[in-house]
């Protein structure tokens, strides 16, 4: 069985300072591992994914995660926020052959 | 362009009236997916289809009907059973179990 938590619904932080979006994940296969963003009103958009391949992973607009499978995480950074990374971002956990499991979400705040 | 289109972008309905959300895509593939989304509650799964003409039950199937007669095309039908529709509603197309997202439509029961 799998299962994705994210840790934080919400993390608020100013622009220009790091952003740390926390996910951990459980899955009995070897995972695919996602983060998708979500502006209001839109559809969801891929930021990155790992999938058994360099667990450093860099994504579109600065955004990197990084797979630890000793700690079961798969961690969302950003060195400096923009305003524009005002969204909501989901961690996605799934196997091949098994369900695809999205997070409940993180809200990110920036302040100006 | 590929992509995956849903139509409208908003809908309204009465109380008692079906309503069905269309869902097209030209990406070729062959699973696709629709999902609900309420504020704080991340994304559930209503319906899924791995291959045309056959589609399976997601975590909250009850009140909603999906078909699949083309690999493009798989629209979702809110049935007035349905007690409590007011959402946004996302279609998704797959492959190597990535996703691809439609930009949703909102629907709002008056």
């Amino acid at each position: 069985a799998q299962s994705v938590t994210q840790l934080d619904s919400h993390v608020s932080v100013s622009e220009g300072t790091p952003v740390l979006l926390r996910c951990n994940y459980s899955s009995s296969y070897s995972p695919s591992l996602f983060w998708y963003v979500q502006h209001p009103n839109k559809g969801l958009q891929l930021l990155l994914k790992y999938t058994s391949a360099a667990t450093l992973v860099k994504g579109i607009n600065g955004f990197e995660a990084e797979f630890k499978k000793s700690e079961t995480s798969f961690h969302l950074t950003k060195p400096s926020a923009h305003m524009s990374d005002a969204a909501e971002y989901f961690c996605v956990v799934s196997a091949i052959g098994d369900k695809i499991i999205f997070g409940k979400g993180t809200r990110l705040h920036i302040l100006p | 362009d590929g992509g995956i289109t849903q139509s409208p972008k908003y809908l309204f309905r009465k109380e008692g009236q079906n309503v069905t959300l269309s869902c097209e895509q030209n990406l070729n593939h062959d699973a696709m997916y629709w999902y609900r989304q309420d504020p704080g509650q991340g994304l559930r799964l209503i319906y899924y289809s791995q291959i045309v003409n056959d589609f399976q039950k997601g975590d909250i199937a009850e009140g909603y009907s999906v078909s699949r007669e083309k690999k493009e095309s798989f629209p979702l039908t809110v049935t007035s059973a349905q007690k409590n529709p007011t959402a946004f509603y996302l279609c998704a197309s797959s492959i190597s179990n990535e996703q691809f997202f439609g930009p949703g439509t909102r629907l709002t029961v008056l």
